[in-house]
């Protein structure tokens, strides 16, 4: 039973363009999210994060946007770079567990040049 | 910088044998925890710890040990591997940032192949 859920397992985009990955979740006791982004042979790492107060969050070419109700949040990537190209992975938690995190299967983005 | 590393970044053990991979943070973090990432699945949990000498199961415990004698380390133990283990295991440590929550840091990861 999947508690977060990211249905597109790949994503391809043209440089310059937005890229947009989503994520779904079925637990209303989320209340933190994150993304993170892997390339190949290396660990993922922390891209950006949403608290379930606000429903947007944005660090330069990075926005996330959360929609409580649908329980559906996605990331923009704008203007998209080939050097974004890698596997997005959106992750929850909850308060009374907030150091485990739920971890959705992933998308993997392609920027084509 | 949190610095996360993993003995070994590729590993390739026979059916039976036991396996051990270890971890170490740098950054006095409390929580660590144990993943496998396997295609289309995702980061599923193994083990995580809270503290030395304490360790809960994650989704997947089946088949896997750890080990947490010191705060910075922690190791997975495959009793007996078998060939559906092959993965790759992720270690993570973990710190509390303002508001309570947490933010994991990854180490780059062990491709392990049981043959």
């Amino acid at each position: 039973d999947q508690q977060v859920k990211q249905n597109s397992p790949s994503l391809s985009v043209q440089e310059g363009r937005i890229s947009i990955l989503n994520c779904d979740y079925t637990n209303s006791m989320f209340d933190y999210f994150l993304w993170y982004k892997k390339y190949p042979a290396e660990g993922p790492t922390f891209l950006i994060s949403i608290s379930s107060i606000k429903d947007k969050n944005e660090d330069g070419r990075f926005t996330v946007f959360l929609n409580k109700s649908a329980k559906h949040l996605s990331l923009h990537i704008v203007p998209s770079q080939p050097g974004d190209s890698a596997v997005y992975f959106c992750a929850a938690s909850w308060m009374d567990s907030s150091y485990k995190l739920i971890f959705g299967s992933g998308t993997r983005l392609l920027v084509r040049p | 910088d949190v610095k996360v590393t993993q003995s070994s970044r590729y590993l390739v053990k026979r059916t039976g044998e036991k396996v051990f991979l270890e971890c170490v943070q740098d950054m006095d973090h409390e929580n660590m925890f144990w993943y496998r990432q396997d295609p289309g699945l995702g980061l599923r949990l193994i083990y995580f710890s809270y503290d030395v000498k304490m360790k809960e199961k994650g989704d997947i415990p089946e088949g896997y040990s750890v080990s947490r004698e010191k705060k910075e380390r922690f190791s997975l133990i495959l009793e007996s591997a078998s060939t559906n283990q092959t993965s790759m295991y992720l270690c993570a440590s973990s710190f509390q940032l303002a508001g309570g929550v947490y933010e994991q840091y990854f180490g780059p990861g062990t491709r392990l192949t049981v043959t």
